[in-house]
């Protein structure tokens, strides 16, 4: 098991509501990924935040925001949920921003009604 | 643009044969190449990586990966299968230009069963 702990496990959200899921690090780990992994595919990059700042973004909308703490703790928030939404949400801490591996946590299940 | 090819929706071998989940990628400069693993219901588990060195590269759990690159190919191995192993496997690849070419650009995932 890694140290990367994410909560909560489930999540039932009605269309327009608002989420927000978090993510716990791994000791000595500074920067925090987060993905939308739908069902049946591969890892989609939301953002990473790396010392509190966001260090890259992928193709999502501004709806999805993010945040990351002095403990290296991060959150995601999803603003207007829409069905398309209902995916599992994976957070991954690494050592570095660039090219390290990463080590996830459970997830979340977001399902969106 | 970067991306990562697992042309193989499902692998299925039996369990004590060799097992080969193939990767091909396309990315602007030298590759780093990662093999994750998820099990049912859990995130995914760091199996290996390929930085720079030796084309061989040995993970967790008795896998390996070979790159290659004229052929652009990362494919994992493993010489004996066991019922275990069956899951899902990704390949991720980063570029090593800066910005968001570094960051990790994921496979599609290959199902791996491995039978009895």
């Amino acid at each position: 098991e890694t140290g990367v702990t994410q909560s909560p496990t489930h999540l039932i959200k009605t269309r327009g509501q608002q989420v927000t899921l978090r993510c716990s690090s791994q000791s000595g780990h500074n920067t925090v990924s987060w993905y939308q992994q739908a069902l049946g595919q591969g890892p989609q990059f939301i953002f990473q935040y790396y010392r509190e700042e966001e260090n890259g973004r992928g193709n999502f909308p501004p709806r999805f925001s993010g945040l990351q703490f002095p403990n290296y703790s991060s959150e995601l928030n999803v603003n207007a949920l829409e069905l398309d939404d209902s995916a599992l949400y994976l957070c991954a801490s690494s050592s570095t921003p660039d090219r390290a591996e990463q080590y996830f946590g459970p997830g979340t299940r977001l399902t969106v009604t | 643009a970067q991306s990562v090819a697992q042309p193989e929706d499902q692998v299925n071998v039996a369990e004590g044969n060799p097992l080969t989940v193939k990767c091909t990628y396309s990315v602007s400069g030298n590759p780093y190449l990662f093999w994750y693993v998820q099990y049912p219901n859990r995130g995914l588990q760091f199996l290996l990586k390929y930085i720079t060195g030796d084309n061989l590269v040995k993970g967790s759990y008795g896998f390996e990966a070979e790159f290659n690159k004229s052929q652009t190919s990362f494919h994992l191995k493993k010489p004996s299968a066991l019922v275990s192993d069956s899951a899902l496997y990704f390949c991720a690849v980063s570029g090593s230009n800066a910005g968001n070419n570094r960051k990790l650009i994921w496979g599609l995932g290959t199902s791996l069963a491995v039978n009895p």
